[in-house]
């Protein structure tokens, strides 16, 4: 079974530094993907980046940008210019590219709170 | 706007009662899903639904129930026999990628 572990449950950044959250994740699988999710104090989630494991070109999305590493199964998430509207919980997400089951299912890291100091 | 819209934001339950989480769609996504969310557990998934009228159990179904008789719709009760009901819980539809809602805060008074 696939499993995704963020072993930072909190950081801290200083407003317009670079922070680096870290994930890992496990499968037997070869072809997949992988998304970063921010969670704000509203709660709501929104996507933040995502990666197809058969790119090798990390993903890059403005101050946002991704150190896929697939042989290390390894997935950070790097933050440039670090600003206080970062602040939230980040979630790593997988997804299996089987449909199986009916679905393509997401397995959920257990978050790192970033926080951003002034 | 598109979107998914969950209601309401904060419920309460006392023991013993059942309660319903709204969730509706307007981006006429087939797939919708619930997952609840713990402290220092992430999300897990509660049940999620392909198509109308066909819904399938996820990791933690139990003391669960759900309904999805329109493509817009895919209401969560959650029964009685759910021993540990307060947490947040989130709806998501997904096309490409998820779209979540905003989430509803249960509390069991």
């Amino acid at each position: 079974a696939q499993t995704v572990t963020q072993s930072q449950p909190e950081m801290s950044v200083q407003e317009a530094e670079t922070v680096t959250l870290s994930c890992t994740y496990d499968t037997s699988e070869s072809d997949y993907y992988l998304f970063w999710y921010k969670q704000p104090p509203s709660r709501q989630m929104i996507l933040v980046i995502r990666q197809e494991a058969y790119k090798q070109q990390n993903a890059t999305e403005n101050r946002f940008s991704v150190n896929f590493q697939k042989a290390a199964k390894s997935f950070s998430l790097k933050i440039s210019d670090s600003q206080l509207g970062d602040a939230a919980m980040y979630f790593c997400a997988y997804r299996s590219p089987s449909y199986t089951s009916g679905t393509y299912k997401y397995i959920f890291g257990t978050g790192t709170r970033l926080k951003v100091l002034a | 706007d598109g979107g998914i819209t969950q209601s309401p934001k904060y419920l309460f339950r006392k023991e013993g009662q059942n309660v319903t989480l709204s969730c509706e769609q307007n981006l006429n996504h087939d797939a919708m899903y619930w997952y609840r969310q713990d402290p220092g557990q992430g999300l897990r998934l509660i049940y999620y639904s392909q198509i109308v009228n066909d819904f399938q159990k996820g990791d933690i179904a139990e003391g669960y129930s759900v309904s999805r008789e329109k493509k817009e719709s895919f209401p969560l009760t959650v029964t009685s026999a759910q021993k540990n009901p307060t947490a947040f819980y989130l709806c998501a539809s997904r096309l490409h990628g998820y779209t979540f809602g905003s989430g509803t805060r249960l509390t069991v008074v």
